[in-house]
């Protein structure tokens, strides 16, 4: 089993949608979440992080941890076409290394 | 200023060949790291060293051999290419691994292609 898992999508949803992005991952240890952004042809950057479980809302962009379920989430409000681009959640494992799920490609249309 | 930057952008070669990908930050980070992008966007880790150091070593075939000549830079090196070597090659460095929040900066990636 993986340690992340991710929807792969592609995901394709008009401007102003609500996006929900969403990972799971294997082990009730893991305690800090990370959603990193790729646009095309660029390196990830990070976007949010979480610890442990609960909302961390920043702008319009909302992560989301419920550890009993072992799911991660990020929401998009009023999504724009800027923010197209993939989305990758990762966490930190025990042996201190930052594993990616497989990443979400979201087109945003006008 | 470029934080993370490596070269070259691009990279077409034959299978059989050898090739390097240099990588420097100037963000005054004390770790790097080299990951690898599928065509499927998975993004793994392969190695990462702190301060000239190898410290994380994956399961990587021992044709990939990282050299750190100062903690500014690290190139990758690729012997006797395969076209399973195809995919993007991102560095990324960071001030302090040991944060479990630490914050990766990575490159823009290298686009390696063997034919």
């Amino acid at each position: 089993q993986k340690e992340v898992e991710q929807d792969p999508g592609p995901l394709s949803v008009p401007e102003g949608a609500i996006v929900s992005l969403n990972c799971t991952y294997s082990n009730s240890a893991f305690q800090y979440f990370m959603w990193y952004r790729q646009y095309s042809r660029k390196g990830p950057e990070l976007l949010m992080y979480t610890y442990s479980s609960g909302n961390k809302e920043d702008g319009r962009f909302t992560a989301q941890v419920d550890k009993s379920s072992k799911y991660i989430s990020l929401f998009i409000r009023d999504s724009q076409p800027s923010d197209s681009a993939t989305y990758l959640c990762a966490v930190y494992n025990q042996g201190g290394k930052l594993i990616f799920g497989q990443g979400t490609e979201l087109s945003v249309k006008p | 200023d470029t934080a993370v930057s490596q070269t070259p952008k691009y990279l077409v070669t034959q299978m059989g060949n050898d090739k390097s990908i240099k990588c420097e930050q100037n963000l005054g980070h004390d770790t790097m790291y080299w990951y690898k992008q599928d065509s499927k966007k998975f993004l793994k880790i392969m190695f990462s060293y702190n301060n000239k150091e190898l410290i994380i070593n994956e399961t990587v075939p021992n044709r990939f051999s990282p050299k750190s000549p100062d903690k500014a830079h690290l190139n990758l090196h690729i012997n006797s290419l395969e076209l399973g070597d195809s995919a993007v090659y991102f560095c990324a460095s960071s001030q302090d691994p040991g944060r479990v929040d630490e914050k990766l900066f990575f490159g823009s990636g290298t686009q390696l292609s063997v034919l």
